[in-house]
Parts: structure tokens; C-alpha cells; sequence
């Protein structure tokens, strides 16, 4: 069965410093990966993708993510914060041939001034 | 362009009685999802629809869940005999046919259901 785990339930880091939020995923096959933002009442929205190809993805607001089979993560990274990333990170996996995502329960970033 | 809509933003409806649940997806995309979230939760897959059929609809949890989308379009998930248990946020997302690459989700805001 597909499952993803977002092990921090929220992650606080101060703006200029890099952060990440962690990912990993459980799943048959090689995964599609996504990380989604959800910002206070707006939707969600996608950031990144990894589908096949080089391991480091980049994304929207600077932010990239390193898809590791070994490990099965998927990590969210970004090298300088910004107060205004502070929000709601999601990361989904899909298995090919299927078209069911498997979301994380989310972390909540907060950047602190 | 406009995004994915959904109608209402909110709903309030007593236990037991049904409801209808509206998405309009981006124009030209064929791909359309259902998701439910509850509080301090991620979505949760309901169904997708590749066209006017539903490719997948494992995640509908009972049979009080019915989405349809007659014309590949406009899509309306329904809620038969609703039970506090329903009470959460439907997302509706949208993408272009899931071939190669294809796979952003673009996500409208969302109904909110509250069952009392």
C-alpha cells in the first residue's frame, strides 16, 4: 500500500536561514513525487514534482526537493527563508500505472523574523 | 485564466439530509479529482474522472458518495443521508490528461461542509 509520512508537524526557522521539511514515502514501483503549499484560505498549491531524471528538482519560490530511492525521502529544501513561506507543506506520492495521490498530513512552517 | 471553482464555499446541512457539491474545473482539462480534508489532516482521495468516466473511484468511503461528470466538465459530488462524519473540507483539483509530465493538480478552494 502507498503511504507518505511527514514526520514534523511543524518546523520553525529563522528567515535567511535554509530550512527543510522531510518527506518519505512508501510505495511499489518507482514514485511520482509532489510537494503542494497551502497558504491561510487559499488552496493548494503545486510546487515541485519529481517524475524521472536527475535527483534535485526545482521548483516555484526557490524551493527544491532530492529525490532519494535509497533512503525513500523526498525532502523540501529551500537555502534562504522567507517570512512569507510561512504556511502548510504538503507531499504527495503516486505509483504509476495508478492515478490515486497519497497525501501527507502536513508540516507547518513558520519563519520567524 | 480563471482557476477551479467550487460552489458553495460553504454548506451547513442537517444529519440526514443531501447535498450536492459543484466543481468547475480549468477550461481544457480533462483530469478531474476529489479530495476530502478534515481538520489537521492531508486530502484524502474520493475519485478521479479521466473524461466523463470515472477512472477511479476506490476512495469514495460508502455508497452515500455519488460524483458525476456528464459533459467532461463540470463535475458535482453528492452526499446522500449525510452524517456528522461528513463534516469537512471537499477539494476539487484539475489537471491536464495524466500522460508523461502532466501531473500538476491545480486545486480550487474548497467546500466547506458542516453536518449538525
Amino acid at each position: 500500500a502507498q503511504s507518505v509520512a511527514q514526520p514534523e508537524d511543524q518546523v520553525n526557522v529563522a528567515e535567511g536561514n535554509p530550512l527543510t521539511v522531510k518527506c518519505t514515502y512508501s510505495v511499489s514501483g518507482n514514485p511520482y513525487l509532489f510537494w503542494y503549499v497551502q497558504y491561510p484560505n487559499r488552496g493548494l498549491q503545486f510546487l515541485l514534482k519529481y517524475i524521472t531524471g536527475d535527483n534535485l528538482v526545482k521548483g516555484s519560490y526557490g524551493f527544491e526537493a532530492e529525490f532519494n530511492k535509497s533512503q525513500t525521502s523526498f525532502h523540501l529544501k529551500k537555502p534562504s527563508a522567507l517570512v512569507s513561506d510561512s504556511a502548510l507543506y504538503f507531499c504527495a506520492v503516486r505509483s504509476p500505472g495508478t492515478y490515486k495521490y497519497i497525501f501527507g498530513t502536513g508540516t507547518r512552517l513558520k519563519v520567524l523574523a | 485564466g480563471a482557476g477551479v471553482s467550487q460552489t458553495p464555499s460553504n454548506k451547513v446541512t442537517e444529519k440526514g439530509k443531501y447535498v450536492e457539491l459543484r466543481c468547475d474545473p480549468i477550461s481544457g482539462h480533462t483530469a478531474l479529482y476529489w479530495y476530502r480534508q478534515s481538520l489537521g489532516q492531508g486530502p484524502e482521495f474520493l475519485i478521479y474522472f479521466q473524461g466523463t468516466g470515472a477512472a477511479d473511484d476506490s476512495g469514495l468511503p460508502n455508497d452515500r458518495f455519488f460524483a458525476v461528470r456528464p459533459e467532461g466538465s463540470v463535475s458535482t459530488l453528492k452526499i446522500q443521508r449525510t452524517e456528522r462524519g461528513d463534516s469537512a473540507v471537499y477539494l476539487c483539483a484539475s489537471s491536464l490528461k495524466a500522460v508523461a509530465g502532466d501531473y500538476e493538480q491545480y486545486f480550487g478552494p474548497g467546500t466547506r461542509l458542516t453536518v449538525t
